[in-house]
């Protein structure tokens, strides 16, 4: 069964950069799928954010690529986030989960949890 | 940006059909994938491709897609399918989620 489990700071001060990692198990990232992180503001719906496969090609939200970059960690089994000069609009809670039909028909098979990540000085 | 449209609520009664749409320009030509989320829950992927179902997922939830319009269609719906659902389509490299539609189940 795949899981997928998301870790990092609750608490992101103004201007820093928030990063968050998710741990895959019960598949290896390396051996395919594309892999990928979604917010969603509280009381608000889902943003897609980006996604990347194990070879390190990526997709971003045009709305946030300047501030966004998402790696691989193929020998932990983990990939990562990082979300640039934060605000308080950037207040939600991230998922990460597994996209599958990458190109034609993308789709999110299995998701985390999720992890609230708070901006505030 | 291409935007997906969702009516921000729909109520059916218990053992009825609901229907919840999702509007996008030329979104027939599209996949369009739906998923439900439950409060305090992540998001469960219920139908994708525009009609197949996912494993373990009930015959009851079917998808269509043509024109304009996908419809999330639930039959026979039951109280634990009340939650938010999001359709979600991939334009010009970007995934995109419709603004989600609470069923309410009364």
């Amino acid at each position: 069964q795949v899981q997928l489990q998301e870790s990092g700071p609750g608490l992101v001060k103004p201007s820093e950069t928030l990063s968050l990692t998710c741990t895959v198990s019960g598949y290896s990232i390396s051996s395919g799928y594309y892999w990928g992180w979604i917010r969603q503001p509280p009381g608000k719906g889902l943003e897609w954010i980006g996604s990347l496969y194990h070879s390190g090609t990526t997709y971003y939200n045009p709305s946030l690529k300047s501030r966004v970059s998402i790696s691989v960690h193929t020998s932990k089994n983990q990939f990562s986030l990082k979300l640039s000069s934060v605000t308080a609009a950037d207040t939600a809670v991230f998922f990460c989960a597994r996209g599958q039909g990458w190109v034609t028909a993308p789709t999110f098979d299995y998701w985390g949890q999720g992890a609230l990540v708070t901006v505030s000085s | 940006s291409y935007e997906l449209t969702q009516p921000p609520s729909v109520s059916v009664s218990p053992g009825q059909t609901a229907s919840i749409t999702c509007s996008g320009d030329k979104l027939g030509d599209k996949y369009a994938c739906w998923y439900h989320q439950k409060p305090g829950q992540s998001p469960v992927l219920v139908i994708y491709q525009n009609t197949k179902r996912p494993s373990g997922i009930p015959e009851r939830f079917s998808g269509s897609n043509s024109g304009n319009t996908a419809t999330l269609t639930i039959s026979g719906t039951q109280a634990m399918d009340e939650a938010v659902y999001y359709c979600q389509a991939w334009d010009s490299s970007t995934v995109v989620f419709g603004g989600g539609t609470k069923l309410t189940v009364l």
